[in-house]
């Protein structure tokens, strides 16, 4: 069956631009869990959206958004970009959450200049 | 609630063993592992869950110390293609969310 895809594979911004990121998850998995990676600090955990809601955050500024479809794809959006927000941003999908094996998308680079 | 990764970095021969862990400062509910190459994604190897059950690579294994709140990850007999970034996620019990460590970079040389 299909992998986990992401849209878009690299971008490039500006600083004070937004940007919004997409993940379509595995056929029938209800759990999309975003993560940026940046050297160093290994995978930070954003969000996990279950069925449309987002049932767990993890330690970031409001500037990051999250929001899930009905047919389980997500969107990430990162308002006023800065410097710092440069990372690989990963998505993982699994049937039910953090019990379940996680498949990772390949990642959109972004590059915020 | 970042799960402690060591060692941070390790080289191998192949054919050698060697020895991940990784621990929480809260009790666990489960251990995840994944390994990421390169470029790539992170794939994953195998899941413990408090109580015992494991669930994985078949040439992998693992410990799950729920009192110690650690766990281990053995690569016996390393191959080239063992080489990567190792990383442990951990779910607490009661916080269902999996956070990962900062990884382990393995080396497999020939």
């Amino acid at each position: 069956k299909a992998g986990v895809t992401q849209t878009p594979r690299y971008l490039i911004k500006t600083r004070g631009q937004q940007v919004t990121l997409s993940c379509s998850p595995i056929s029938g998995h209800r759990s999309v869990s975003w993560y940026q990676q940046t050297p160093g600090q290994g995978l930070q955990f954003l969000f996990e959206y279950f069925s449309e809601t987002q049932r767990n955050k993890g330690n970031f500024p409001g500037r990051f958004s999250g929001r899930q479809f009905s047919n389980s794809r997500s969107e990430m959006n990162v308002s006023t970009l800065e410097l710092g927000d440069s990372a690989l941003y990963l998505c993982a999908s699994s049937r039910a959450g953090a019990q379940d094996t996680q498949y990772f998308g390949p990642g959109t680079r972004l590059t915020v200049l | 609630q970042q799960p402690v990764q060591s060692p941070q970095a390790v080289i191998l021969r192949e054919g050698e063993d060697a020895v991940i862990n990784c621990s929480s400062s809260k009790a666990l509910y489960s251990v995840h592992w994944y390994r990421q190459k390169h470029g790539e994604a992170p794939v994953f190897l195998m899941i413990l869950l408090k109580g015992g059950e494991q669930k994985g690579h078949e040439k992998i294994s693992a410990s799950f110390n729920e009192k110690k709140q650690q766990s281990s990850l053995y690569l016996t007999a390393s191959q080239l293609s063992y080489s990567g970034t190792y990383f442990c996620g951990t779910e607490n019990t009661g916080f269902q969310k999996l956070v990962f460590g900062t990884g382990t970079r393995l080396l497999v040389s020939p």
